[in-house]
């Protein structure tokens, strides 16, 4: 149980486009999901906070209008990352968490890779 | 004050051998311990995890010792295998509040064949 996808598990874009990364729960319902950014042998860092329903709660430091996140239902929520830049590569990873539950499960990670 | 300290940051042992992870936290607040592994490239994949009324949690080869007075909480791998060479990160987090994890910087394990 407490299965997390990612898709697209990489993807490689231009400078100036827009990705959108898709986190599900497939064996349970997240009533909070969480997206990360890890660099290279470095630790993971949280952007943002996501409750199904409401509005991303973003870290400071973390631009809302280039991470555009929603989580529209109990299953999935999704990251845009607009305009891409370069900068912008890095490995991006999702959790989620179940109403009562502590415990966050992880997806597998996006790799972007931006042009 | 939300730091969570971990070391050694790299760690090397030969099969069999006992790595032990240490990782200290400053908020007494703090009441969920979790411990994660991670493979290159993969998401990090939950090991086991505490909270701070309990003093040591067992899970196959994996223990966790923890030390409530000493804000301080430490991953024990048994017989420990090449397989088991990986990263490892501990996090904390307050389970009333947004159930945000702060995670150490992380454990760079290699066992030797």
């Amino acid at each position: 149980g407490a299965v997390v996808s990612q898709h697209p598990s990489r993807v490689i874009c231009k400078s100036g486009t827009s990705v959108k990364i898709e986190c599900r729960s497939l064996d349970f319902q997240a009533t909070t999901m969480f997206w990360y950014r890890q660099f290279p042998k470095q630790s993971l860092m949280l952007m943002a906070t996501s409750n199904e329903g409401s509005k991303a709660t973003y870290e400071q430091g973390v631009e809302k209008d280039k991470f555009l996140i929603n989580h529209a239902s109990l299953t999935l929520s999704t990251l845009t990352v607009t305009s891409a830049h370069p900068e912008d590569s890095s490995f991006y990873i999702c959790s989620a968490r179940e109403m009562g539950a502590d415990t966050q499960y992880f997806g597998p990670g996006t790799r972007l890779t931006v042009l | 004050q939300q730091q969570v300290k971990q070391s050694p940051q790299s760690l090397i042992v030969q099969k069999g051998g006992i790595p032990i992870i240490n990782c200290a936290y400053e908020n007494t607040a703090f009441d969920y311990f979790p411990w994660y592994q991670q493979f290159p490239g993969k998401g990090p994949a939950l090991l086991i995890a505490i909270r701070p009324d309990v003093s040591e949690k067992k899970e196959g080869r994996f223990t966790i010792s923890f030390n409530k007075s000493a804000k301080q909480f430490s991953l024990h791998i048994m017989d420990s295998q090449p397989g088991d060479s990986a990263t490892y990160f501990c996090a904390a987090s307050i389970t009333s509040g947004t159930y945000k994890y702060i995670f150490g910087t992380g454990t760079r394990l290699k066992v030797l064949a």
